[in-house]
């Protein structure tokens, strides 16, 4: 079965220290893939897609994700995290037109 | 503002009530999303429905119900056939068919006790 897995489900770091989420998804064909942020409160909301093109995509507020393609990876990474990065983060995948979502991985930075 | 509007933020039901969540949106998109988040599972997509009078099953829609009789509203009820109800629901629209444009609303955290 098609499956997203998001290696970290809490990751707790201090600010300015550098941010890599994992997430490997299990298809052999063409995906479109996604991360999705969900701050506290707030709505879920794109952070960064790939299509296709540069696997290096970057997204909103400094974020970038790399898709290798050997390895069914789209790793997300920040180089330095601030406070306001607590949030809750999701990958997903889409093989079809169809979202299939990792468990999501919730990051709590101390100030 | 254009987006998507979920109300109440929280409600809280007795057990065996069923309970109407609201989704308004008023960005013209043609496809509509329900989700349900529960800690540590990530979202799983209960209906859709891309079109106005159609809809269809998500992945775990037993005990739940939609309508779309507008294209702005899709409400969703939760019955007292579904067994797990507590959680936090998501509704999202997308411009086509096509789940991965969505735009989701800020969610209704739904307590049956």
């Amino acid at each position: 079965a098609q499956s997203v897995s998001q290696h970290n489900h809490h990751v707790i770091l201090s600010e300015a220290a550098s941010l890599e989420l994992g997430c490997n998804y299990s298809y052999g064909g063409t995906v479109n893939l996604f991360w999705y942020v969900q701050y506290p409160g707030q709505h879920l909301q794109l952070l960064l897609k790939y299509f296709s093109g540069d696997p290096l995509v970057k997204g909103i507020k400094g974020f970038e994700a790399e898709f290798i393609k050997s390895k069914f990876s789209f790793n997300l990474r920040k180089p330095s995290v601030q406070w306001s990065d607590t949030a809750e983060y999701f990958c997903a995948v889409a093989p079809n037109r169809k979202l299939i979502w990792g468990l999501g991985t919730s990051l709590a930075v101390n100030p | 503002d254009g987006g998507i509007t979920q109300s109440p933020k929280y409600l809280f039901r007795k057990e065996g009530q069923n309970v109407t969540l609201s989704c308004e949106q008023n960005l013209n998109h043609d496809a509509m999303y329900w989700y349900r988040q529960d800690p540590g599972q990530g979202l799983r997509l209960i209906y859709y429905s891309q079109i106005v009078n159609d809809f269809q099953k998500g992945d775990i829609a037993e005990g739940y119900s939609v309508s779309r009789e507008k294209k702005e509203s899709f409400p969703l009820t939760v019955t007292s056939a579904q067994k797990n109800p507590t959680a936090f629901y998501l509704c999202a629209s997308s411009p086509g068919t096509s789940e991965t444009e969505a735009f989701f609303g800020q969610g209704t955290r739904l307590t049956v006790v």
